[in-house]
């Protein structure tokens, strides 16, 4: 059974940082490119960021561009997402999701980000 | 960027055939992938591929894709299909970003 369990999210003051990490199990994470996907409350599904399965490759929206660092090391079978200089806007649930053909086709529970101070 | 376009809500009584559309620029080129949210819950892939379902979700959702519109239909409606459903396609034109529409909350009457 696919599994992907976040962790690291929490209360943090703008301008903070967090590292939210994704634990993969149940798949040969190595062979997946693997996104992070955040939730605003009461908003719709945004993407944030998408690794390539070597992480040769990276991608992000442009509202984190230079702020956030997404990451994997498939020894640990883990994805990371390095968020620096936190906003207010940035308050969000954030999902790890596993990408298959052009879809999300596995999503972990979620992890919370309130950035308020 | 890509945008794709949903109705905000879409209420069914029970039993009924709930259809849920997801506009966009000839979307019928695309493949549209759709996910149930329900509250407090991760996203669920219901459909993927315009009409192909995952293991798992009941024959009862379907999906169909044509031109600037792709629908998710579900039929005979129950009362646990109450979530909010949101269209998703791949934009691999620069950044392989998965780009989703605004979410269409489902209410069963």
């Amino acid at each position: 059974e696919v599994q992907l369990v976040e962790s690291g999210g929490g209360l943090v003051q703008p301008g903070g940082s967090l590292r939210l990490s994704c634990a993969a199990s149940g798949f040969t994470f190595s062979s997946y490119w693997m996104s992070w996907v955040r939730q605003a409350p009461g908003k719709g599904l945004e993407w944030v960021a998408n690794i390539k399965q070597d992480g040769s490759e990276k991608y992000y929206v442009d509202s984190v561009k230079g702020r956030f660092t997404i990451s994997r090391d498939n020894a640990k079978n883990s994805l990371y997402l390095q968020m620096n200089s936190l906003r207010a806007e940035d308050t969000a649930v954030y999902y790890c999701a596993r990408v298959g053909s052009g879809y999300y086709s596995s999503w972990g529970q979620g992890t919370l980000v309130t950035v308020s101070s | 960027s890509y945008v794709l376009t949903q109705p905000p809500s879409v209420s069914v009584a029970p039993g009924q055939t709930a259809r849920i559309t997801c506009g966009g620029n000839n979307i019928g080129s695309k493949s549209v992938h759709w996910y149930q949210q329900k509250p407090g819950q991760a996203p669920v892939l219901v459909v993927y591929d315009d009409s192909d379902r995952p293991s798992g979700i009941p024959e009862r959702f379907s999906g169909s894709n044509s031109g600037n519109t792709a629908t998710l239909t579900i039929s005979r409606v129950e009362a646990g299909d109450e979530a909010d459903y949101y269209c998703q396609v791949w934009d691999s034109s620069s950044d392989h970003r998965g780009v989703f529409g605004g979410g269409t909350k489902l209410t069963v009457l």
